[in-house]
């Protein structure tokens, strides 16, 4: 298994501005996720952020809204920017894990948009 | 990619057997299915996953027929802290998952 840590927890945070969330892994991974869970909904895949090469987004979800880093193997964050209060949601991290289908996840990082 | 099916809510009580059904129709020969289990405030939690027939460890039992269209999450004498989310996935590329709507299941005292 995987320990992940996500900060922050939660914030709150006013329309219009930017906030990064940070993922760090207790192991070297290869594929990290990023999920976002709208309140009283299920998660749904943002992109995979990859180490070394661009992030790979769903659809509809940009680069613009959504950067993602990937400076290392145990470590990658989300912002997201220019925030309105259809951001407010849980985001959450992931990785993969030996077994197919197999994902760990974090804590999540609650985002309340004012 | 396969596209599940579970029913919104369950209720039961402590000390019950629950049986969550998951549909997925259009299965592929090399997916896999995985049960996840989300509380209040947390992430997802891996439970138990499957390919065929039966699997069963310390948690739960996963039941898959043989045409694999389906599959059903057997929770042995539940308690109030299996209150959850449950979720049925099926794939075999951990970057091609898709959440369905999860079963949210409430036990009662």
């Amino acid at each position: 298994s995987a320990v992940i840590s996500q900060k922050p927890s939660r914030d709150i945070c006013q329309r219009g501005t930017s906030l990064t969330i940070q993922c760090q892994v207790d192991s070297q991974v290869t594929m990290m996720f990023w999920y976002r869970q709208q309140p009283g909904q299920s998660l749904t895949l943002i992109a995979t952020a990859n180490q070394g090469s661009e992030a790979t987004y769903e659809s509809g979800f940009v680069i613009d809204k959504f950067p993602i880093s990937r400076p290392n193997l145990t470590f990658s964050t989300l912002t997201v920017s220019n925030m309105s209060p259809e951001d407010s949601s849980i985001y959450l991290c992931s990785v993969a894990g030996r077994a197919a289908g197999e994902l760990f996840f974090g804590e999540g990082s609650r985002l309340t948009v004012l | 990619l396969a596209k599940t099916t579970q029913p919104i809510s369950m209720d039961s009580y402590e000390g019950q057997e629950v049986n969550i059904t998951c549909s997925h129709n259009n299965i592929a020969t090399n997916d896999y299915i995985t049960w996840y289990q989300q509380f209040p405030s947390q992430g997802p939690r891996f439970i138990i996953q499957g390919y065929k027939t039966k699997v069963t460890n310390e948690v739960a039992s996963l039941f898959i027929p043989a045409d694999r269209k389906s599959s059903t999450l057997s929770l042995p004498r539940v308690s109030l802290s299996d209150t959850a989310v449950y979720y049925c996935l099926v794939g075999f590329n951990t970057d091609k998952l898709i959440f369905g709507t999860g079963t949210r299941l409430q036990v009662f005292p």
